[in-house]
């Protein structure tokens, strides 16, 4: 069964810094992994998509990679700001084409 | 805007009560999604409809029947409320292209519910 895992669940860091997010899975046959976005009281926001023959996918300050054969992603923000607080979730496609989910992480940027 | 518009945005139950919440898109999607979001916790989805007619379960369906209307329109019942029920749902819509398209899914605001 596909397991999506994201550490840390909790992450704060101050403006300007670059950051890493990490996600990892433990079954390699996916279809594409999903970065999304969750703001309080809000919807999510898809963010970036890798399929699965991609290694990397980039948007304005956001680039995230794709290593399907050790089961890991990651999403880089460059020059964080107080507005990219939020709760970063990935999401894989499975062979059976549902989304299986990982938990989360919630960053916080301070002024 | 265009998007997914969910009803209610917050919900108190006692346990027993039932109640459906209310999902539609105004993209012309085929598909349509209800997920469950607990603390800690990835979404799970309860049940989809991958068109017009098509109903199915999810990874976690007890408790929880679904009616795809129209195209439109996707709704949650809970028939008899539990608190185990406590969480936030979250309807969704996608255009899946083809077998192996990328699912882009468009998110509602969330549906707050508390069982007591």
């Amino acid at each position: 069964k596909q397991e999506v895992t994201q550490i840390p669940a909790a992450l704060s860091v101050p403006e300007g810094e670059n950051l890493v997010l990490n996600c990892s899975f433990t079954d390699s046959a996916i279809y594409n992994l999903q970065w999304f976005r969750q703001d309080p009281g809000k919807g999510l926001t898809s963010l970036l998509l890798i399929q699965s023959s991609q290694r990397e996918q980039t948007s304005g300050r956001l680039n995230a990679s794709l290593d399907k054969s050790s089961g890991r992603s990651t999403l880089y923000i460059a020059a964080s700001q107080p507005g990219d607080s939020a709760t970063y979730l990935c999401a894989v496609e499975d062979s059976n084409y549902q989304l299986i989910w990982g938990a989360g992480t919630k960053l916080i940027i301070k002024p | 805007n265009a998007g997914v518009t969910q009803t209610p945005k917050f919900q108190v139950l006692k346990t027993g009560q039932s109640m459906t919440l209310q999902c539609a898109q105004d993209m012309n999607h085929n598909s349509m999604y209800w997920y469950r979001q607990d603390p800690g916790m990835g979404l799970r989805l309860i049940y989809y409809s991958a068109s017009e007619g098509t109903t199915d379960k999810g990874e976690v369906p007890n408790g929880y029947n679904v009616s795809r209307l129209n195209k439109r329109e996707f709704s949650l019942r809970l028939e008899s409320a539990a608190p185990s029920q406590t969480s936030v749902y979250f309807c969704a819509s996608s255009d899946q292209q083809g077998v192996a398209g990328a699912n882009v899914l468009t998110f509602g605001a969330g549906s707050r519910l508390t069982v007591l």
